[in-house]
Order: structure tokens, then C-alpha cells, then sequence
């Protein structure tokens, strides 16, 4: 039974299209987030929702839009998208400590 | 701003062959740091949290320490199947919920 899911795994498109990825969190938790790993691994928080409330907003374009309508579920839409999106997109889940995150597998995002 | 530095980025080692990799950190007010293994193509998973100097935790094969300035996973007669990227993160006290998270070591242990 996967704590947590997002779909999809992978996306490939073009410049200047919009694109959304799901996450569900079946695990109870109050807080979910966006992280985003890079090529060379690094993984930076984009945005934290603790019941439905935004809590973190890192330095994010706003062509990224959270929108969390409950506190299990947490999607991310990003408007016309550029190069430099292409990332893979994790969410997560916590719950007291934010740092013991339960991740999900990832979302592959390519633009081309 | 909190900053978190692993070492080495890479490590090859033979079955059995112990070591230990090193997370180096600079936070205001060390809230927790925090130890992951991510597997390719998977999400990381948690494996340790430590609050203060001193403190050491273990589970199966690795042990995480810290002190004032860095922590370490060390890692005992490795198998196959710890190899993986393992990534140190760290809360500080200036950001609510933030976690900082370092670039890795990528570990490969050969049978």
C-alpha cells in the first residue's frame, strides 16, 4: 500500500506548455511538500502545505501553482514551462518533525 | 543561510570494507540533521535523525554520529544492496519546516 503517490512518473513537452502532477499522501500526515532534485542531485524544497494552508513558499516562479484541497492530497501546476523545469519533482509528507519526510518516487519532468 | 556539504561525492568499496562518509554543515540553531538513502529512480528514505553532539544512532549496517560542525554514516562490512546515494540534510531554526539538504555520496559496493 504506497504511503506516497504522484502521477505521473514521467513527463515529456514542449516549451510553453502547462503540465500538473498529482500526490496523494495515505499516511494521515498534516504536512506535504514540493521538492525539486536537480541533475546533480541536489534537492531543494519548492513549497510546504500544512492542512491546506501554504506554510513555505521558496523562490519559485509563479508559473508554479500549488493547490493542496485536502490535507491528503497536494498537486502542482506549472505554467509555460521552460528548460530549465526539467527536473524530477518529489512530494513528500511529514508529520511533527519536518525534517523525517516520506517522499513519493518522483515525477521525471522534460521540456523540451 | 543554512548550508550542508557531503563528502566524498563518490565511494567504491569492496564488500566488507568498511568506511564512512562525512556531512559538514553551518546552521543557525540545529533543529535536527537528518540522513536519507535514495536508491536510482526511487524518492529518498528517511533513515536517522540526530539533535545534538554526541548523539549516535544505528540500524542494521550503518551508525550516524554527529558533532558541533558534522555528522558521519558509518558504514560496516557493506553488501551489495547498501549501495545507493545516501544525503545528509539539516533544520535550522531560521526557517519554519525548511530542511536543507546536501548533494550526496553515491555508494557502490562491489561483491
Amino acid at each position: 500500500d504506497t504511503a506516497v503517490s504522484q502521477t505521473p512518473k514521467y513527463l515529456v513537452t514542449q516549451m510553453g506548455n502547462d503540465k500538473s502532477i498529482k500526490c496523494e499522501q495515505n499516511l494521515g500526515h498534516d504536512t506535504m511538500y514540493w521538492y525539486k532534485q536537480d541533475s546533480k542531485k541536489f534537492l531543494k524544497i519548492m513549497f510546504s502545505y500544512n492542512n491546506k494552508e501554504l506554510i513555505i513558499n521558496e523562490t519559485v516562479p509563479n508559473r508554479f501553482s500549488p493547490k493542496s484541497p485536502d490535507k491528503a492530497h497536494l498537486n502542482l501546476h506549472i505554467n509555460s514551462l521552460e528548460l530549465g523545469d526539467s527536473a524530477v519533482y518529489f512530494c513528500a509528507s511529514s508529520q511533527g518533525q519536518p525534517g523525517e519526510l516520506f517522499f513519493g518516487e518522483g515525477s521525471r519532468l522534460t521540456v523540451l | 543561510e543554512d548550508q550542508v556539504t557531503q563528502s566524498p561525492e563518490a565511494l567504491r568499496l569492496q564488500e566488507g570494507e568498511s568506511s564512512s562518509l562525512n556531512c559538514s554543515y553551518t546552521v543557525s540553531g540545529l533543529r535536527g540533521l537528518f540522513w536519507y538513502r535514495q536508491d536510482p529512480g526511487k524518492g529518498p528514505e528517511f533513515l536517522f535523525t540526530l539533535y545534538s553532539a554526541g548523539e549516535e544512532k544505528e540500524k542494521e549496517r550503518l551508525k550516524a554520529t554527529l558533532t558541533k560542525k558534522e555528522s558521519f554514516l558509518h558504514i560496516t562490512a557493506p553488501k551489495p544492496e547498501d549501495s545507493a546515494t545516501y544525503l545528509c540534510a539539516v533544520q535550522g531554526s531560521g526557517g519554519y519546516q525548511k530542511v536543507t539538504f546536501g548533494t550526496g555520496t553515491k555508494l557502490q559496493v562491489i561483491p
